[in-house]
């Protein structure tokens, strides 16, 4: 069974400083691997979605997987105090449908102005 | 496209009562999914459905829970004589077949 773990629990940067999260995984056979973001109170937003070694960008958000290495991280260009939220990753069944998802514990990431 | 329609957003009820969680896919997605959300556990998967039919229902506790999907338009997560540990934020979750998946805002349920 996927266990999914992410670190820091929590992290506080400034206003356009980058913000690293990061996220291990236990079987590197998914497909898909997802970085959502919870704002108090509301729905999953989906930032970044990446299904193959390397780097993926979407607007100011960066996936890099490492397979090999079990890790998924996520980079926040410049963030904004808007950015203030709850970090999920998410990680796939590897069979079943890849819509069908492992959670992280999540990173509480604040933006200071 | 209002996205994926929760109701209600909070539920409060006694112990041993029965709870309906109600949910509205966005309108042509096939696949829907429920999520439970809580403090210690974190997102779990409970089950999905694809096509309005049952596909995996593996992380739905045996006892008191079930969920159906009448038609297209809706689908229901149904709790029988709740107890305080239900308490959580139930996620349902639509997608076209492996394309990116819309959650909702949530329930929240309260067991008192």
């Amino acid at each position: 069974q996927q266990k999914v773990q992410q670190s820091p629990e929590s992290l506080t940067v400034s206003e356009g400083a980058m913000a690293s999260l990061n996220c291990t995984f236990s079987d590197g056979t998914s497909d898909n691997f997802r970085w959502y973001r919870q704002h108090s109170g509301k729905g999953l937003e989906m930032l970044v979605s990446i299904f193959s070694d390397g780097e993926k960008e979407e607007g100011r958000f960066t996936a890099h997987l490492n397979r090999a290495s079990l890790h998924v991280s996520l980079h926040i260009r410049e963030p904004q105090p808007s950015d203030s939220a709850v970090y999920l990753c998410a990680v796939s069944e590897a069979t079943g449908g890849n819509n069908k998802l492992t959670f992280g514990q999540g990173t509480v990431l604040s933006v200071i102005p | 496209n209002a996205g994926v329609i929760q109701t209600p957003r909070h539920k409060v009820t006694g112990k041993g009562q029965e709870a309906t969680l109600w949910c509205e896919p966005i309108s042509g997605h096939s696949a829907v999914f429920w999520y439970r959300q809580t403090i210690v556990q974190g997102l779990e998967f409970l089950t999905y459905f694809r096509n309005q039919a049952p596909i995996d229902d593996s992380g739905m506790p045996k006892e008191r829970f079930s969920a159906q999907m009448p038609n297209q338009s809706h689908s229901t997560l149904k709790i029988q004589s709740t107890q305080p540990q239900d308490s959580a934020v139930y996620l349902c979750a639509s997608s076209w077949i492996q394309n990116t998946l819309y959650f909702g805002a949530g329930t929240r349920l309260s067991v008192l």
